[in-house]
């Protein structure tokens, strides 16, 4: 069975420029979760979606942004790209919401910010 | 919000020893405190979890402890192996549908 698929794997971006980030959970799971890892650091939890509907949303700038399609997959949009925002993005996923359910990564993307 | 401290930041061990690392929260209402191993270049892998009422959990060479009065739980390899080496998180979950990850370990297991 697929796990968690997320692309692309690795990119390289301009400060200013826009990035979008995909994901498709795995099969079945209907909630999506992003979080980002700085090197050397645990992830830092930015969005969950459940339902098409946010349900959580970390400590992370207006410049974050996420959608979750009708078929459960999602989108990371971060506009006017910071160095700081150079990290691995993960996406997870769960059988319903995160309350209490386990939640699968996927391999990440990782965004370079130059 | 909640706050995962955890310790040791680095930990090496020979192979065939064991290995524990610690970690502690802050808010009482956690209810669920999975642990990940993440190998280099790679997202976290779900390796055990423990729900808060529930005091231990094994399997095969991996445990978890959990203690809800001190707020700390244990991750605890026995008989390690050299494909045991990576960076392990432990993570609490309270409401707010939100994951709070501790800093990793980097465990190395020497041949």
């Amino acid at each position: 069975d697929a796990g968690v698929t997320q692309s692309p794997t690795h990119l390289i971006k301009t400060r200013g420029q826009q990035v979008t980030l995909r994901c498709s959970p795995i099969s079945g799971h209907k909630s999506v979760s992003w979080y980002q890892q700085v090197l050397g650091q645990g992830p830092q939890f930015i969005f969950q979606y459940y339902e098409k509907e946010e349900r959580g949303r970390g400590n992370f700038p207006d410049r974050f942004s996420a959608r979750q399609f009708p078929n459960y997959s999602s989108e990371l949009n971060v506009n006017a790209l910071l160095l700081g925002d150079s990290a691995l993005y993960l996406c997870a996923s769960s059988l319903q919401g995160t309350n209490g359910n386990t939640i699968y990564f996927g391999e990440g993307s990782w965004l370079t910010v130059v | 919000g909640e706050n995962v401290e955890q310790h040791p930041s680095t930990l090496s061990v020979q192979e065939g020893d064991s290995a524990v690392i610690k970690c502690t929260y802050s808010d009482s209402a956690s209810n669920y405190f999975p642990w990940y191993k993440q190998e280099l270049g790679k997202g976290p892998q779900l390796i055990i979890d423990i729900r808060s009422n529930v005091g231990e959990k094994k399997d095969q060479r991996i445990a978890v402890t959990l203690n809800k009065t001190a707020k700390h739980f244990s991750l605890h390899i026995t008989e390690t192996q050299p494909e045991d080496s990576a960076v392990y998180f432990c993570a609490a979950y309270n409401t707010g549908n939100q994951f709070y990850f501790g800093t990793g370990t980097s465990l190395t297991v020497i041949p």
